[in-house]
């Protein structure tokens, strides 16, 4: 199966909102509940940030939001903080037992 | 606090083997489903194989199967992922992660870099 589909970059200014899209298939997002968004710096593992669709595990800041329509997925993230400045990847279950993620975001604060 | 430590990457050439470590700490790891992803250099993260709490069932994606082995042992609270036949494309910074009734990833490893050439 292939990768997700996200723009490679995005950016915006401190205190903007930026929406990040991850598009896949019916097969994928369109047909489970199960996308999850995750937030990795230079050098550092991947964070979970965004889970089932639209839930914040506990410490993420309320500035993250998710939303799915059909087969596309998106990350908001609101009131732009520079420490928002990294990579952000989309992961959707795919069904017998495989896991897809996006080919990931650069997002730049500007 | 817990934790997810992996270990054994390292220098391999092509058609050589490896085995990665993951060693869990502050979590009963037997109860989840732990997994393996990939992040080739510059790229993006890529799932590659998946064990169930109890070891019974294990998937793998096509680009690794039937080279790489998943298996846990847990009553030392380790995963492992033994790598054989390796080829260049193989070459990653390797996670093992964990999955928890979120159905997404939720903790995950620091990471360990296997490079394949020669």
């Amino acid at each position: 199966q292939s990768a997700l589909t996200q723009p490679p970059s995005a950016s915006g200014s401190p205190g903007q909102s930026v929406t990040i899209s991850c598009t896949g298939t019916s097969s994928d997002i369109g047909g489970y509940n199960y996308v999850s968004w995750y937030q990795q710096h230079p050098g550092k593992a991947p964070k979970l940030m965004i889970y089932e669709i639209i839930k914040r595990p506990s410490g993420v800041p309320d500035r993250f939001s998710g939303s799915k329509s059909g087969n596309t997925a998106s990350l908001t993230v609101s009131g732009l903080q520079a420490e928002d400045e990294a990579d952000y990847y989309c992961c959707s279950y795919a069904g017998t037992n495989n896991w897809l993620f996006g080919g990931g975001t650069k997002l730049t604060v500007l | 606090e817990v934790q997810l430590v992996e270990s054994g990457g390292g220098l391999v050439q092509p058609g050589g083997s490896l085995r990665l470590s993951c060693a869990a700490s502050g979590f009963t790891f037997s109860n989840y489903w732990m997994h393996w992803v990939r992040q080739a250099p510059g790229k993006g993260l890529v799932w590659v194989s998946r064990i169930k709490p109890d070891g019974s069932s294990i998937t793998y994606a096509d680009s690794v199967k039937g080279r790489f082995t998943i298996s846990r042992d847990n009553a030392k609270n380790t995963l492992s992922l033994l790598m054989n036949s390796l080829r260049a494309e193989d070459t990653a910074v390797y996670y093992c992660a964990r999955v928890s009734g979120l159905w997404a990833f939720d903790i995950w490893g620091q990471g360990t870099t296997v490079t394949v050439s020669s």
